[in-house]
């Protein structure tokens, strides 16, 4: 089974600031790899889908890039509205599975 | 406007039995594979299971196979998830998610979610 390795777990950064989360994969998934936003109490929220394409209607501030093993997310300027957990999900196809990296809780410094 | 409504959660006992249902709306449902994602209290997402357009194939976590059966009714536009043999570390909200794009086999990325429903398993 691919095993995904988020970090940080937590992290406490001022608005307007760069936020950087990465999510190993422990063998290459290529570039299927998502990235959720999850409000307290609400579902998670597609933000980037296969690496690096933006979901539609999600504000450009978010980012995301990397293949195979190594995948980058990030925030260019934080906003108050961003505090929430980020996770990142990888989708294997042999047998079919998602496999999600244990979350990124962001605060606002 | 997609919409996915679960319903179906409570308390169960250990051992026991829950069905748990998805009504979707505002999407051609039979088109796109579903998926059903948990979360137990203060924990991280964990994909449980997912289904294809047709239904014709299944895919389930190696901690609920055997245990748990998700199925889908196209005529009814509903998901569901029959949850037997139900174990304390089930205690979770579930959710049903539906893919991003139409006519793939599995959820690769889902766009939607429901809101969840929880699942208590305690005596």
């Amino acid at each position: 089974d691919i095993q995904m390795t988020q970090s940080p777990s937590s992290l406490s950064a001022s608005v307007g600031d760069r936020v950087t989360i990465t999510c190993q994969a422990s063998q290459d998934i290529s570039n299927y790899l998502n990235w959720y936003q999850q409000k307290p109490g609400k579902a998670p929220k597609l933000l980037i889908y296969d690496a690096s394409n933006l979901e539609t209607g999600v504000p450009s501030r978010f980012s995301g890039s990397g293949s195979g093993t190594d995948f980058t997310f990030t925030i260019s300027s934080l906003q108050p509205e961003d505090i929430a957990t980020y996770y990142c999900q990888q989708y294997d196809n042999l047998p079919p599975a998602w496999t999600f990296g244990q979350g990124t809780k962001v605060e606002i410094k | 406007e997609v919409q996915l409504l679960e319903s179906g959660g409570g308390l169960v006992q250990p051992g026991g039995s829950l069905r748990l249902s998805c009504a979707a709306s505002g999407f051609t449902f039979s088109s796109y594979a579903m998926s059903w994602v948990r979360q137990a209290p203060g924990k991280g997402l964990e994909w449980v299971s997912a289904i294809s357009g047709s239904g014709g194939s299944t895919y389930y976590a190696d901690s609920v196979k055997g245990r748990f059966t998700i199925s889908r009714d196209n005529s009814k536009n509903t998901l569901y998830l029959q949850m037997n043999s139900l174990r304390a570390e089930d205690t979770a909200v579930y959710y049903c998610a539906k893919d991003q794009s139409s006519n793939r086999v599995v959820v690769v990325a889902a766009d939607y979610w429901g809101q969840g429903t929880l699942v208590t398993v305690s005596s």
